[in-house]
């Protein structure tokens, strides 16, 4: 059974950058059946897709978030990683990894983590 | 960017109740249309996708109608679990975007 799991601090300074890592466990990140993922809830808020990435590398962003955010994909550990800079209040979120299904009709989200929530404040 | 505006964005409803959520696209995403469920403190789940196919292991209760930018996501008789949040989500173009989500709460 696939597992995704998201580490990480729960909280992060206004100004500096958060770093989240999701392990996968069950499966291989090297697939090509599936990009990897994030999305972001804001408490009591709607979803919102950050980007994903492909295990060669490939990224596709959400250009909302002004280049802020750096999705990375490390192989060998079967790990891939986000980093949103110069955050702020606004991105205080729960942080979800998930992977995407390139080879079924619509690429939907199949897969997701529990979810970690990510507090902006000093 | 593609606007989804789900509607309601809360019901009431009770256990047997038949319910139906719709969700519209600001422009066309033929059936790039997928439906999650979430329940508090949990992540979402993927119920529907392509519109219309029912992820293995969702019972038959659920069922999703829809192409082009109108989409609908209909409950028959409804259940003490399906109370959650519902939401839409299209995957037609980057970036991905869902709609705000729709509230079944227990009348």
């Amino acid at each position: 059974q696939l597992q995704l799991q998201e580490s990480g601090p729960g909280l992060v300074k206004p100004s500096e950058t958060l770093s989240l890592t999701c392990t996968v466990s069950g499966g291989s990140i090297s697939s090509v059946s599936y990009f990897w993922g994030w999305i972001r809830q804001p408490p009591g808020k709607a979803l919102e897709w950050l980007g994903n990435i492909f295990h060669s590398g490939s990224t596709h962003y959400n250009p909302s978030l002004k280049s802020r955010v750096t999705i990375s994909v490390d192989t060998s550990k079967n790990q891939f990683s986000l980093k949103v800079n110069s955050v702020t209040a606004a991105d205080t979120a729960i942080y979800y990894c998930v992977r995407e299904s390139v080879g079924s009709t619509a690429q939907p989200f199949d897969y997701w983590g529990q979810g970690t929530l990510v507090t902006v404040s000093s | 960017d593609i606007q989804m505006t789900q509607s309601p964005s809360s019901l009431s409803a009770s256990v047997g109740d038949r319910v139906t959520i719709t969700c519209r696209a600001s422009q066309s995403i033929s059936t790039y249309l997928n439906w999650y469920q979430q329940k508090p403190g949990k992540a979402p789940k993927l119920l529907i996708s392509a519109a219309s196919s029912l992820q293995r292991g969702v019972p038959s209760r659920f069922s999703g109608t829809g192409s082009g930018t109108d989409f609908t996501l209909t409950l028959t008789s409804l259940q003490p679990e399906d109370f959650a949040t519902y939401y839409c989500q299209q995957s037609y173009s980057v970036p991905v975007t869902f709609g705000g989500g729709t509230k079944v709460e227990i009348k």
